[in-house]
């Protein structure tokens, strides 16, 4: 079966300060990844998509960044955060070929201060 | 673009009691549709899906959902509410072959003893 898990489950980091979440993805290959954030009260918003290692989707600009190092690994970067960049950042995964059915990961909650 | 109307922002049943939450889409043509249930803190977990077909869809943990095109909805329901369903409740849109969906802001569901 497959199994999808997010690191850390909460940080607390100062404004300016860089930013790695990670998310990886075990049980499947080549997996469609995908990066979301849950501002409160909120939807999910899709930040970035990946299709395969190297290649990245933004949606929307913003101060993050994605990066795919390897199949099942995708990592949500920050060179410098800012308050706003606060919330619940979600990874969620889909077979190729199954795009449209999506499986979510745990989360990582996030505090800008 | 294709958008998502989850008109209740809170909906407050006691235990026992059946339960319907609504959703409408605004796409041209027949999207994926998606139900997914967060508890507090948590991840997304998938309740059911509609592609094609038999227009009443069943899913996990009790719940189903039917599909209606007359009123582009997609309403979620369950016969007998138990006190763990209380979570936020989302309804998501997924147009066929394309990597981004659209979410619904979400209703939380309030389960009284």
């Amino acid at each position: 079966s497959q199994t999808i898990h997010q690191w850390p489950a909460t940080l607390v980091q100062p404004v300016g300060s860089p930013l790695s979440l990670e998310c990886t993805v075990e049980g499947t290959s080549n997996p469609n990844l995908y990066w979301y954030r849950q501002a409160a009260g909120r939807g999910l918003q899709l930040l970035f998509y990946s299709v395969g290692i190297g290649q990245i989707s933004s949606e929307v600009p913003q101060n993050l960044s994605a990066s795919r190092p390897q199949d099942r690994q995708f990592i949500l970067s920050s060179k410098k955060l800012l308050l706003s960049d606060s919330g619940f950042y979600l990874c969620a995964w889909s077979r190729t070929g199954q795009r449209e059915t999506q499986y979510f990961g745990p989360g990582t909650r996030l505090l800008v201060l | 673009a294709q958008s998502v109307t989850q008109p209740d922002i809170h909906i407050t049943v006691s235990e026992g009691a059946s339960l319907e939450l609504r959703c409408n889409y605004s796409y041209g043509a027949t999207p994926y549709l998606f139900w997914y249930v967060q508890s507090p803190g948590q991840g997304l977990q998938l309740l059911l899906k509609y592609f094609s077909g038999d227009t009443l869809v069943q899913g996990i943990k009790g719940f189903e959902a039917e599909f209606k095109r007359s009123q582009s909805s997609f309403n979620l329901r369950k016969p007998s509410v138990h006190w763990s369903d209380a979570a936020e409740y989302f309804c998501a849109v997924h147009p066929g072959g394309s990597y981004i969906p659209t979410f619904g802001r979400g209703t939380s569901l309030i389960v009284h003893p």
